[in-house]
């Protein structure tokens, strides 16, 4: 069955201290697709990154970098030199098709303190 | 990406009452779909709307308590039925992108929902 962890519940750091952000999913298909979604406390889930299985190319967008590695089954996030914005509850989601549609499985979440 | 409006944002119900969450999307979609988030939770699927057929309901949600209507390619609305306490919670609508079921879900801002 799908499943994402995020067994970080919530991690406070220092403004400008790095930070990783675990995820490990489980799923039994060969093609699947990982997200991470950031959720301020405005509540609006703001999408951050796609990754499909076939691509374990690392990623990275300014302060933001994606560790994907299908050996381990995790898809990790790291924010470089955190800022107080980044404080928010992130989401890693697992899709996979089912039953003909893709379904989303969201992680618990881990929220994030960036603290000045 | 689509820009996806929810009304109302947030409003305060009381028990027994019965509240409709309209989510409109500036461009057509095939599939839209309404997640619940619980207080400090993760988002749970309630329901997948098509237009034109009768909404795909997860286990543990029903027709009765959240019936849906997707009139049009742009719109789609929830009602939480006979609330309860319980159904206090942030409701989102979201959409597939342009590449379809495969592509990244995008969500609206939520709404925001008390129930006394």
């Amino acid at each position: 069955a799908q499943k994402v962890t995020q067994a970080q519940t919530e991690i406070s750091v220092v403004e400008k201290e790095d930070v990783t952000l675990d995820c490990v999913y489980e799923t039994r298909d060969t093609t699947y697709y990982l997200f991470w979604y950031k959720q301020p406390p405005s509540g609006e889930l703001v999408f951050l990154i796609r990754r499909n299985s076939f691509d374990e190319q690392n990623e990275i967008s300014g302060r933001y970098s994606w560790n994907f590695q299908k050996s381990t089954s995790s898809f990790n996030f790291t924010i470089t030199a955190s800022q107080v914005v980044d404080s928010a509850v992130y989401f890693c989601a697992l899709s996979e098709e089912t039953s003909g549609t893709y379904k989303y499985i969201f992680g618990t979440g881990t929220r994030l303190k960036v603290l000045a | 990406s689509a820009v996806i409006s929810q009304k109302p944002s947030r409003d305060i119900c009381q028990r027994g009452t019965s509240l409709t969450i309209q989510c409109q999307v500036d461009s057509q979609v095939t599939m839209m779909f309404w997640y619940r988030q619980q207080p400090g939770q993760s988002l749970t699927l309630i329901a997948t709307a098509n237009q034109g057929s009768e909404a795909t309901y997860e286990s543990g949600f029903v027709i009765d308590k959240f019936p849906i209507s997707r009139p049009n390619l742009t719109f789609s609305t929830l009602t939480v039925s006979n609330m309860s306490p319980e159904d206090s919670s942030i409701y989102l609508c979201s959409v597939d992108g342009l590449a379809g079921p495969t592509d990244t879900q995008y969500f609206g801002p939520g709404t925001r929902l008390t129930v006394l």
